[in-house]
């Protein structure tokens, strides 16, 4: 049974530019949550979605940002117009229930 | 909101000392849940403690949850260098549904 994917693992883009990343949850899992992780900082809740649906997204900045799970194939976290600030690793997890959380490898975003 | 608070930032041992962290919640949680994350890797689920006054055992790792389910710790006896890493406590809040607030982490290092 494989793990929570992420991917890329590593994204570099310039300023301006759009950052897609994407999460394929555990198999069963139909709860997916989108975290930041700062260097020597802790994680920062993002957004909480179940499938076609977004349930918890206070944690996420109300422009550029964006997160979808459709019905078919990955979450995916969206960043518009990158700036310097969003460098950080992005980690999605997933669950079956509101229990334990399986994170992914985490992609890692570098804005030039 | 919620905040989750955990002490010491940082913790240097020599190997075989004892190591402690400990967690502190703003508001009552439903349940409590410990991830370890080595450097460069991704936060890995250790345990969940729901009840008041719990205490759970993983070998040499000692997890308790307080009686007014606002605080938490975890006691490593005999530390070892797999040890190294950063210990997260992260809440669920009783009225935060799924999302778990993250504390800041405890970055272990340990000494041969």
């Amino acid at each position: 049974n494989a793990g929570v994917m992420q991917n890329p693992r590593h994204l570099v883009r310039r300023r301006g530019q759009e950052a897609r990343l994407r999460c394929s949850p555990m198999k069963g899992h139909s709860h997916v949550y989108w975290y930041r992780q700062l260097p020597e900082e802790g994680l920062k809740f993002m957004v909480y979605l179940q499938k076609e649906n977004i349930i918890d997204e206070s944690g996420m900045p109300k422009e550029r940002f964006s997160a979808e799970f459709p019905k078919e194939g990955p979450s995916i976290l969206r960043i518009q117009q990158v700036v310097r600030g969003d460098s950080a690793a992005y980690f999605c997890a997933s669950s079956f229930t509101s229990n334990e959380q399986f994170f992914g490898p985490g992609t890692r975003l570098t804005v030039l | 909101g919620q905040q989750v608070m955990q002490i010491p930032q940082y913790q240097h041992v020599q190997e075989g000392e004892d190591f402690t962290t400990y967690c502190n919640s703003s508001t009552t949680l439903s349940n409590i849940q410990w991830y370890k994350q080595r450097p460069g890797g991704h936060p890995v689920f250790l345990i969940q403690l729901v009840k008041s006054g719990e205490v759970k055992k993983q070998k040499r790792l000692t997890f308790q949850f307080g009686e007014a389910k606002k605080n938490s710790s975890l006691h490593i006896t005999a530390t070892q260098t797999t040890d190294v890493g950063t210990y997260f406590c992260a809440g669920n809040g009783e009225t935060s549904g799924s999302r778990l607030t993250f504390g800041e982490g405890t970055q272990l290092t340990v000494n041969p």
